[in-house]
């Protein structure tokens, strides 16, 4: 069963405006974090963002914000004032803490958000 | 300071041949994850090291291996190449296992297998 889920292959956003990437999980782990990264044609991820599941506020950073609904099992992503640099693959992914491999992060399979002028 | 950097950048390899993947961590950083990430799809994952000892394994055959050495830099090595092995493959490393401790990824070895 896939653990992340990110429906939206593809998405496209005018420059300035906002966006919002959606991602599903699935765990039994009380215990667990959601990352948010980014990656650009270059090939490297970029960490944007991390959302811890006790974490009773939403985490922000920057542009970024996680829309965390935790009874939703979902931890969407939204970009503010969108940039021609915010083109790239945005990648979901998860770690749970009882796994015995708090190391090993789980990942969707993607959107790509292309951003236009 | 320089982030995590990975050896080659680039590698063609035909299908029996064995590879080896190089990857040096953020300075101070213990751990050393690897991921292959086949074309368009999300990074699976292959190994952990933390201070020189796996720690995790993801579900890859056993021509898959790795290690770490005492600097805390990190070889992948995969025997027996087949086409399905062509793939980006991803080092990572940080300074814990803690939950919340990011990874930070380097750019990555393309493989193609022929």
């Amino acid at each position: 069963a896939q653990k992340i889920t990110q429906t939206q292959p593809g998405m496209f956003v005018q420059e300035k405006e906002a966006v919002t990437l959606d991602c599903t999980y699935d765990t039994s782990d009380p215990s667990y974090g959601l990352f948010w990264y980014k990656q650009p044609s270059s090939g490297e991820m970029i960490f944007l963002i991390y959302q811890g599941s006790y974490d009773q506020q939403n985490a922000t950073e920057g542009r970024y914000s996680l829309n965390f609904q935790k009874a939703r099992k979902s931890a969407n992503l939204v970009i503010s004032a969108s940039q021609l640099g915010d083109s790239a693959m945005y990648f979901c992914a998860m770690r749970e803490h009882g796994s015995g491999n708090t190391g090993k992060l789980i990942f969707g399979q993607g959107t790509t958000l292309q951003v236009k002028p | 300071d320089a982030g995590v950097t990975q050896s080659p950048t680039h590698l063609i390899k035909t299908r029996g041949q064995h590879v080896t993947l190089r990857c040096s961590p953020i300075s101070g950083h213990k751990s050393v994850s690897w991921y292959q990430q086949v074309l368009g799809q999300g990074p699976q994952f292959i190994f952990q090291y933390y201070e020189k000892e796996e720690r995790g394994r993801g579900n890859f055959p056993d021509r898959f291996s790795a290690r770490q050495f005492p600097n805390y830099s990190s070889e992948l090595n995969v025997n027996a190449l087949l086409l399905g092995d062509s793939a980006l493959y991803l080092c990572a490393s940080s300074l814990s296992r803690q939950l919340n401790e990011k990874l930070f990824f380097g750019s990555g070895t393309q493989l193609s297998v022929l």
